[in-house]
């Protein structure tokens, strides 16, 4: 079956380490996104891929870094910087990177803790 | 730029009760409209959407929506809830050209025995 693919579910982050999530889709789409998801805050975006090799910056970038070396990937690292890097995050896929009517498919998530 | 309201971030419903969660969006045309569903510790999973055509919309476990452009409004609602559909509901939008979307802050939803 086609889907999205996140690992690990349950991540857990010593203070100053970078870690890496892992999204990998079978659905051929091209556009891949990464949201952070807080209590009662809903869905942040954090950055997005309409083509390999592409992204862009979303609402919450700064402490993270992407990338899109093959269509299927869109790795999210979360660095050192990000001061508050507790949260669910989530990734997501959309066939068509020029119109949003097919909506989008989400992941499982993964839980990121910092201990 | 584009907004999504849902008011009430926490809906108590006893079990057979009518569900009604509410969907409010900002937006200058009328957008793409969603609603998914969040099981705990797991992703979104797409209840139903408004794209074109019919106002009311229905999709799967017997949700449906009605998009109405008077009341820039899209809520969510079922006839007689379940223990299941507890879960947490968010509404989402898109204009419809380019591919952002905007989620509402999210509607927890529990269903009392």
């Amino acid at each position: 079956d086609g889907g999205i693919t996140q690992s690990p579910k349950y991540l857990f982050r010593k203070e100053g380490q970078n870690v890496t999530l892992s999204c990998e889709q079978n659905l051929n789409h091209d556009a891949m996104y990464w949201y952070r998801q807080d209590p009662g805050q809903g869905l942040r975006l954090i950055y997005y891929s309409q083509i390999v090799n592409d992204f862009q910056k979303g609402d919450i970038a700064e402490g993270y870094s992407v990338s899109r070396e093959k269509k299927e990937s869109f790795p999210l690292t979360v660095t050192s910087a990000q001061k508050n890097p507790t949260a669910f995050y989530l990734c997501a896929s959309s066939a068509d990177s020029g119109r949003a009517n097919y909506g989008y498919t989400f992941g499982s998530g993964t839980r990121l803790t910092v201990v | 730029a584009q907004s999504v309201t849902q008011l009430g971030s926490h809906v108590s419903v006893s079990e057979g009760a009518l569900v009604l969660l509410r969907c409010n969006y900002s937006s200058s045309v009328p957008p793409y409209l969603f609603w998914y569903v969040q099981y705990p510790n797991q992703g979104l999973q797409l209840l139903l959407k408004y794209t074109t055509g019919a106002t009311l919309v229905k999709g799967i476990n017997g949700f449906e929506a009605e998009f109405k452009k008077s009341e820039t409004s899209f809520h969510l609602t079922k006839p007689s809830a379940h223990m299941s559909d507890a879960a947490e509901y968010f509404c989402a939008v898109s204009p419809n050209t380019g591919n952002q979307f905007y989620f509402g802050t999210g509607t927890s939803l529990t269903v009392i025995p």
